[in-house]
């Protein structure tokens, strides 16, 4: 079975750029979250997709962040302009839908997007 | 919102000796305690998890407690080897539903777990 896979694996763009991050989660899974991760810091909440639907989006810094997962199945998080803080990897994760005690709850991370903004 | 605080930020402890990381969560409606493993450049990885109706699991030599009257929960790594060297995340999900599995997790800040010969 595929994992999560995420796309590009690195980028550097300029500040003002504009830069978008793919996510394709496993197959069948409902959930897809974004987190970021600066550097020496914990891995912080973005936002949280259920099918084509925000769950949750308190942890999008700003408007300059987009995130969308158009038909329910991969997602985009864009980021436009980039500002230099915007630097640290970008990791999605998926899991199944809940359906009892022991489903839903396994989060499954991808390799990580590393954004570099110069 | 829910917070996650983790314990030490940097561990070093000689190979064959045991580690232990600690975390604390604010939300007592959290119901399900997952730890990460995250090797350098590496994706992060479920090593075990706890849901809230347990208060102790054992993998091999790895163990997870949890006291939910305190809010605290705790990593034990027995017999470390160097392989175990890692960066770790605890986590918490929050309150809701049991069975739904759309509340969001949130992340300890890390422990940087290193492994002396």
């Amino acid at each position: 079975e595929a994992g999560v896979t995420q796309f590009p694996s690195h980028s550097v763009i300029e500040k003002g750029q504009t830069v978008t991050l793919r996510c394709d989660p496993i197959s069948g899974h409902d959930n897809l979250y974004w987190y970021r991760r600066v550097m020496g810091k914990e891995i912080k909440f973005l936002l949280h997709f259920v099918k084509e639907s925000k769950q949750d989006e308190s942890g999008m810094p700003n408007n300059r962040f987009l995130a969308e997962r158009t038909g329910g199945t991969y997602s985009t998080l864009k980021v436009q302009p980039a500002e230099l803080e915007d630097s640290g990897v970008y990791f999605c994760a998926s899991s199944q839908a809940g359906t009892g005690i022991y489903s839903g709850n396994t989060i499954y991370f991808g390799e990580g997007s590393w954004l570099t903004v110069v | 919102g829910e917070n996650v605080e983790q314990h030490p930020s940097t561990l070093s402890v000689q190979e064959g000796d045991s580690a232990v990381i600690k975390c604390t969560y604010s939300d007592s409606a959290s119901n399900y305690f997952p730890w990460y493993k995250q090797e350098l450049g590496k994706r992060p990885q479920l090593i075990i998890d706890i849901r809230s109706n347990v208060g102790e699991k054992k993998d091999q030599r790895i163990a997870v407690t949890l006291n939910k009257t305190a809010k605290h929960f705790s990593l034990h790594i027995t017999e470390t080897q160097p392989e175990d060297s890692a960066v770790y995340f605890c986590a918490a999900r929050g309150g809701g539903s049991f069975y739904s599995s759309a509340s969001k997790i949130i992340f300890g800040s890390g422990t940087r777990l290193s492994i002396r010969p």
